[in-house]
């Protein structure tokens, strides 16, 4: 049951480009949206989360698109840095819900 | 920086055994999950824990899990009789307020069962 999907499992972008990443959601009820960052050997990181009643959340060089006809979210990081090189994982919630689904995460890779 | 702590960071166990994996989460928070991570797959809500007692668990978390605040600062995750498919990382998360999702994760505990 992939209420979360990330298609691309893996990324790969130039340095001082843009990265962008990708994910769908079926569940009509979700309405609070979240990529989580993951290095080897640590716990999922929180970046930046969007509601539904927006469509866009920007934080420095995270910048969150979501469109909710298309159930539809990106998550856009520019330029990319090498230490961007993470699993990025989107995750998604509904309403007064304390559970978190997470996609399956797109491993990305900056290569200088 | 306050940081959510997880012990053990591996841990091997024969099939049938009990385990208890171990969480502080951070010292002023006050919600508390369990989520695992089996290798390859997508990071998974096993539990969520409020005001001493489970708000919310997933179809995951059946008869053979239990979680238990014993004290103010431990979290635990006690696997009565461990399952081969119990293999996993095991991730505690807190936070400080009402659900933001905004969680904070510690660094997780890898179980092996054999």
């Amino acid at each position: 049951d992939q209420q979360v999907k990330q298609n691309s499992p893996s990324l790969s972008v130039q340095e001082g480009r843009i990265s962008i990443l990708n994910c769908d959601y079926t569940n009509s009820m979700f309405d609070y949206f979240l990529w989580y960052k993951k290095y080897p050997a640590e716990g999922p990181t929180f970046l930046i989360s969007i509601s539904s009643i927006k469509d866009k959340n920007e934080d420095g060089r995270f910048t969150v698109f979501l469109n909710k006809s298309a159930k539809h979210l990106s998550l856009h990081i520019v330029p990319s840095q090498p230490g961007d090189s993470a699993v990025y994982f989107c995750a998604a919630s509904a309403y007064k819900n304390e559970k978190l689904t997470f996609g399956t995460g797109t491993r990305l890779t900056i290569i200088p | 920086e306050p940081e959510v702590t997880q012990t053990p960071s591996h841990q091997v166990t024969q099939m049938g055994q009990e385990v208890i994996l171990r969480c502080v989460p951070i010292s002023n928070h006050l919600y508390f999950y369990w989520y695992r991570q089996i290798l390859g797959q997508k990071v998974e809500f096993l539990v969520s824990f409020y005001n001493n007692e489970i708000s919310e668990k997933s179809e995951i978390f059946d008869d053979q899990f239990s979680v238990e605040r014993p004290d103010g600062s431990n979290f635990t995750l006690k696997i009565r009789s461990t399952k081969l498919e119990d293999s996993a990382m095991y991730f505690c998360a807190s936070t400080a307020g009402a659900f933001t999702g905004e969680l904070f994760f510690g660094e997780g505990s890898r179980l092996t069962v054999l």
